[in-house]
């Protein structure tokens, strides 16, 4: 049992460039999120998705993309990456919200 | 809007010790879940406990051991007979019931060094 699986675990980009950052679960869990985690600030919410075909805003949405095409897959897209990007991102899955997540081990992305 | 702090951003103690890590939050729902969740040096994030509002009975597991009062807003936990292995980042969390997705809001983490 894989649990949340992210990849790539490190990657360097140059601003402008775009890249997705890949998440797949196998516990057929409804609920995902990605995160941020940025120094003295712990995790922020980018985006979430409750299902298949939804997904929503969180606390900070610019310049991040997503979509939900399956329940085991929720990809993050970084439009046109920015130094201010940089950061550890976490993928995260649960059953139900209020239930815990399960995290994915985390990509490290540096912006040049 | 929910908010959880986490006053301490760093604790040193030495091995044996025990020590307690300080959570408090704010939300304006009356069902909410809190949770724990650390962070070796490693990286991961591992979750630690969940407990919801209505709950508010002291939970002990091992040497961990976590108070919750709800009237004062804190969730604190306390790791009796410090070890070097229990050095890592600590989370506190807040889910609200009404908070569509349910999602997590962290506080900015504790990092806990554990000296032998």
């Amino acid at each position: 049992n894989a649990g949340v699986t992210q990849t790539p675990k490190f990657q360097v980009l140059k601003t402008g460039q775009s890249m997705t950052l890949q998440c797949a679960q196998d516990m057929n869990h409804e609920y995902m999120s990605w995160y941020r985690q940025d120094p003295g600030m712990g995790l922020r919410l980018i985006h979430y998705s409750v299902g298949a075909g939804i997904t929503d805003q969180g606390e900070v949405p610019n310049g991040y993309n997503v979509s939900r095409s399956t329940t085991e897959d929720f990809p993050l897209r970084l439009l046109s990456a920015a130094p201010s990007q940089t950061s550890v991102y976490f993928c995260a899955s649960s059953i139900a919200g209020n239930y815990g997540y399960t995290f994915g081990s985390g990509t490290r992305l540096t912006v040049v | 809007a929910q908010k959880v702090t986490q006053a301490q951003t760093e604790i040193s103690v030495v091995e044996k010790e025990d020590v307690t890590l300080d959570c408090v939050y704010e939300t304006r729902d009356t069902t909410y879940y809190l949770f724990w969740y650390k962070q070796p040096p490693s990286g991961e994030l591992v979750f630690l406990i969940r407990r919801n509002s209505f709950d508010e009975q002291n939970e002990i597991s091992g040497r961990y051991s976590w108070n919750f009062q709800k009237s004062t807003s804190s969730f604190n936990f306390t790791i009796t007979a410090s070890q070097v292995v229990d050095s890592a980042v600590y989370f506190c969390a807040l889910s609200e019931r009404s908070n569509a997705g349910n999602m997590l809001t962290f506080g900015g983490g504790t990092r806990l060094m554990v000296k032998p």
